[in-house]
């Protein structure tokens, strides 16, 4: 298993421009998750899906962040317009269960300026 | 009063020692526990969960659950230079996902 993909790596944008981040869960995992690490405020939870249907996006900051799933094997993030403030490790993990443990892919670290 | 308390360390340890990391949480519902590690420049790896209170060991590593107490504890014994990586708390609730404490840097010295 190649376990869960993030894309890109590495995203250096200007302010007001849109940003994708792109994730493909393990397969067989009914839960995908959106995680964003700051240094002052570690790894915050912005929204997860259960069965490609979202179902907790209390986390998501404001408008301009957006997730969708349409399908089991495809999530992504989108940020319209981006803020020097969004910049972060932004990680996407998934699981057969939220009470169980959750596998990380490598994250995206997205840089505004 | 965050739902999960690290102290951000850093923790050091001599190599051979055992690392004693803490975690303490506010919701006295909270049913399962996990420790990830997470080098630097990396994403968070998955070591030990716990659910019972007690302990649950897995080769170097001890996971201590006080439900009483509301903390749960990591313990590496003969500690590496590798063990060397920040150690984050979770937990599950039982209404959203998992929440993260802001994690315990180790640092093992040679």
């Amino acid at each position: 298993d190649a376990g869960v993909i993030q894309s890109p790596r590495h995203e250096v944008t200007e302010m007001g421009q849109e940003v994708t981040l792109r994730c493909k869960p393990i397969s067989g995992h009914d839960y995908l998750f959106w995680y964003r690490q700051t240094m002052m405020r570690g790894l915050e939870l912005l929204i997860y899906f259960n069965n490609n249907v979202p179902i907790d996006d209390s986390g998501m900051p404001e408008d301009r962040f957006s997730a969708k799933m349409p399908n089991a094997s495809f999530s992504t993030l989108k940020i319209q317009p981006s803020e020097p403030r969004d910049s972060a490790v932004y990680f996407c993990a998934s699981s057969s269960g939220l009470p169980y443990g959750y596998t990380f892919g490598s994250g995206t670290r997205l840089t505004v300026v | 009063q965050k739902e999960v308390e690290q102290n951000s360390g850093p923790l050091s340890v001599p190599e051979g020692a055992i690392a004693s990391l803490n975690c303490t949480y506010s919701d006295r519902g909270s049913q399962s526990f996990f420790w990830y590690r997470q080098y630097s420049g990396k994403s968070p790896e998955l070591i030990m969960f716990i659910y019972s209170n007690g302990d649950k060991e897995d080769g170097r590593f001890t996971a201590q659950l006080n439900k009483a107490s509301q903390y749960v504890s990591l313990l590496i014994r003969d500690s590496q230079p590798s063990d060397s990586a920040t150690y984050l708390c979770a937990l599950y609730t039982g209404r959203r996902a998992l929440t993260f404490g802001s994690g315990t840097r180790l640092q093992v010295q040679p």
